[in-house]
């Protein structure tokens, strides 16, 4: 079966601290896609990256950074020098095995960034 | 005006009583989702549609019932509602391009309690 596993169910660092969240996924599928959705305290999910299984290269994009790993079944987000607007809950996701729009959500981990 | 709209945004309710949630989106996209959200369970997919004519049933359909009445309006009920229904509940589009795979645009979410 399908599962994503997001064990860190909150996190608190203060402003600056570089902070990585954990994201653990079971799936026999070969192809695949993970996800990070970013949850703020307005409540709308924001789609933040999407990752082929084909594609094991780290992404990067300012101050975000992914590490995919098929060894492990991981796909670690990192903040670098947090701020507080980086405060929300944030998904793993993984796609479905007969469609990839159909997404299976991990539990969330929640982060505060405290000045 | 947001992509994805949803209403009521807050709603409270009375067991038994019949809900209704209504989504409308603009993106013209085909697909359109329902996911309720409980803490500590994070997203759970309730219904899909791929198109007006397709229905399917998600991860928790039991107790809800959905009505695709066109494009770009998905409905959500809950015939006769009961308090473990108590949740934020999220519609949700994406495109049927496959460059965007699995990107999903969610409404502000929808607030039910019942009592």
């Amino acid at each position: 079966a399908q599962k994503v596993t997001q064990a860190q169910t909150e996190i608190s660092v203060v402003e600056k601290e570089d902070v990585t969240l954990d994201c653990v996924y079971e799936t026999r599928d070969t192809t695949y896609y993970l996800f990070w959705y970013k949850q703020p305290p307005s409540g709308e999910l924001v789609f933040l990256i999407r990752r082929n299984s084909f594609d094991e290269q780290n992404e990067i994009s300012g101050r975000y950074s992914w590490n995919f790993q098929k060894s492990t079944s991981s796909f670690n987000f990192t903040i670098t020098a947090s701020q507080v607007v980086d405060s929300a809950v944030y998904f793993c996701a993984l796609s479905d095995t007969y469609n990839t729009d159909k997404l299976i959500f991990g539990t969330g981990t929640r982060l505060q960034v405290f000045p | 005006d947001a992509d994805v709209t949803q209403t009521p945004r807050n709603r409270i309710t009375k067991t038994g009583k019949r809900i209704m949630l209504e989504c409308s989106q603009t993106k013209g996209h085909d697909r359109m989702y329902w996911y309720r959200q409980d803490p500590g369970l994070g997203l759970r997919l309730i219904y899909y549609s791929f198109d007006v004519k397709d229905i399917n049933k998600g991860e928790i359909s039991d107790g809800y019932s959905v009505s695709r009445q066109a494009q770009a309006k998905f409905s959500l009920s809950l015939e006769s509602a009961i308090p473990n229904q108590t949740a934020l509940y999220f519609c949700a589009t994406s495109d049927t391009d496959g460059k965007n795979t699995g990107e999903l645009f969610f409404g502000e979410g929808s607030r039910l309690t019942v009592l």
